[in-house]
């Protein structure tokens, strides 16, 4: 069974930093993509990032391009979200989700979640 | 920046057949998939790649994609289909992902 379990989602002040971390199970996890997706809550889905099997290939949404960092590690079936420069609008709940085994293709499987507060 | 456009909301009676639509440039030349998701859950993939059906997804679930629309159409809505539905695709350059707004279908 594919499995992702989110973490490190925290209350941090703006302006702050926060790594985010899925760990994969159930697949062959550096044989596909992978994505990390957010949502305020009450509100739509918000594609945030992907990563290439490899890791050599990041793809970002403008709201986010130049403060968050995505990486993988795949000797650990991890992948990461380096969160910095934290803004109020980043308060949402994040997803980790499965992708395809080339960037072209969507999700399959999503994570729980963790939750990310950007407050003072 | 590219956007997907879908209706805010559906409603149809049970065993009526609900269709949600998603509108965009590129969509012609990129795949449609379709997310489910119930209040305080996770979203569910419903279809990928335009018109395909994961495992496990009832058959009363398909898809189309006819130009810059795609369509999810349940067949036979039951209650349990209530819920908000997310389009998702790539825009034309490929640089970037994007969802729809979502629709909340409601079976009542």
């Amino acid at each position: 069974e594919v499995r992702l379990v989110e973490s490190g989602g925290a209350v941090v002040q703006p302006g702050g930093s926060l790594r985010l971390s899925c760990l994969a199970s159930g697949f062959i996890f550096d044989d596909y993509a992978m994505f990390w997706v957010r949502q305020v809550p009450g509100q739509g889905l918000e594609w945030v990032s992907l990563i290439k099997w490899d890791g050599e290939v990041t793809y970002y949404s403008d709201s986010v391009k130049g403060r968050f960092t995505v990486s993988r590690d795949n000797s650990k079936n991890t992948l990461y979200l380096q969160m910095n420069s934290l803004r109020s609008d980043d308060t949402a709940f994040y997803y980790c989700a499965k992708g395809g085994r080339s960037v072209v293709y969507g999700m399959d499987v999503w994570g729980q979640g963790t939750t990310v507060t950007v407050s003072s | 920046s590219y956007e997907l456009t879908q209706p805010p909301s559906v409603s149809v009676s049970p065993g009526q057949t609900a269709r949600i639509t998603c509108s965009g440039d590129a969509l012609p030349k990129k795949y449609t998939y379709w997310y489910q998701q119930k209040s305080g859950q996770a979203p569910v993939l419903v279809i990928y790649e335009d018109r395909k059906r994961p495992s496990g997804i009832p058959v009363r679930f398909s898809g189309s994609s006819s130009g810059t629309v795609a369509t999810l159409t349940i067949t036979g809505a039951h209650v349990e289909d209530e819920g908000d539905y997310y389009c998702f695709s790539t825009d034309s350059s490929d640089f970037y992902r994007v969802f729809g707004g979502g629709t909340t279908l409601t079976v009542l």
